[in-house]
């Protein structure tokens, strides 16, 4: 099915460990992003992408790290995850002006 | 720095009465505003678009009105239904100097009671 997935939908971790967020798209879209939505701040850019190996950072990067080898993948990675981190993680592929969102990623750090 | 934002953090209205949802926005470069629609444990979808060089964009029911001198826009439901309950974000986004981010507002959480 066309559109962009995000893997897995639920993710309970442990402080310190190193969790992958996967996000794929099927569209070929240059441009995708990483968000995290918390309660009082909307949807804040972690991450994103202009292209296959091409990567800054958006608002609040710190924590974490992101890659782009192929066009339709854009997995980000919590390296010593925290409890700050518990957020749901959304990721989108964007086409002109307009950005197509994934199902998000609830990621909880006990 | 919260360069776009929507003060009012819930509305209620009653179903088929008009919804407005404000937002404000304060970087004079942003080139088109978006608002975004959101369901409980899905991704935001997008709603509708309005350019800086248009004041009015209308799509059904939905209408949003830009006032770049006030830098402000505005969404009106008419008329509102149950099923337009939910998260609504307003986001701002320029091709000058910035790429092609988005910047979000923190929402507002629409309820149409019937």
């Amino acid at each position: 099915d066309a559109g962009i997935t995000q893997s897995p939908r639920y993710k309970i971790t442990e402080t310190g460990r190193q969790v992958t967020l996967m996000c794929h798209q099927t569209w070929s879209h240059s441009y995708m992003f990483w968000y995290r939505q918390d309660l009082g701040h909307g949807l804040r850019l972690i991450y994103y992408s202009a292209a296959a190996d091409i990567t800054d950072k958006g608002e609040v990067p710190d924590g974490y790290v992101v890659s782009r080898s192929k066009t339709e993948n854009f997995p980000l990675t919590l390296e010593s995850a925290t409890r700050s981190q518990t957020s749901v993680y959304f990721c989108a592929s964007q086409r002109e002006y307009e950005q197509f969102f994934g199902p998000g990623t609830r990621l909880t750090v006990l | 720095d919260q360069q776009v934002k929507q003060n009012s953090p819930s509305l209620s209205v009653q179903e088929g009465r008009i919804s407005i949802l404000n937002c404000d926005y304060t970087n004079s470069m942003f080139d088109y505003f978006l608002w975004y629609k959101k369901y409980p444990a899905e991704g935001p979808t997008f709603l509708i678009s309005i350019s800086s060089i248009k004041d009015k964009n209308e799509d059904g029911r939905f209408t949003v009105f830009l006032n770049k001198s006030a830098k402000h826009l505005s969404l009106h439901i008419v008329p509102s239904q149950p099923g337009d309950s939910a998260v609504y974000f307003c986001a701002a986004g320029g091709f000058t100097g910035g790429g092609n981010k988005l910047t979000f507002g923190t929402g507002t959480q629409l309820k149409v009671e019937l």
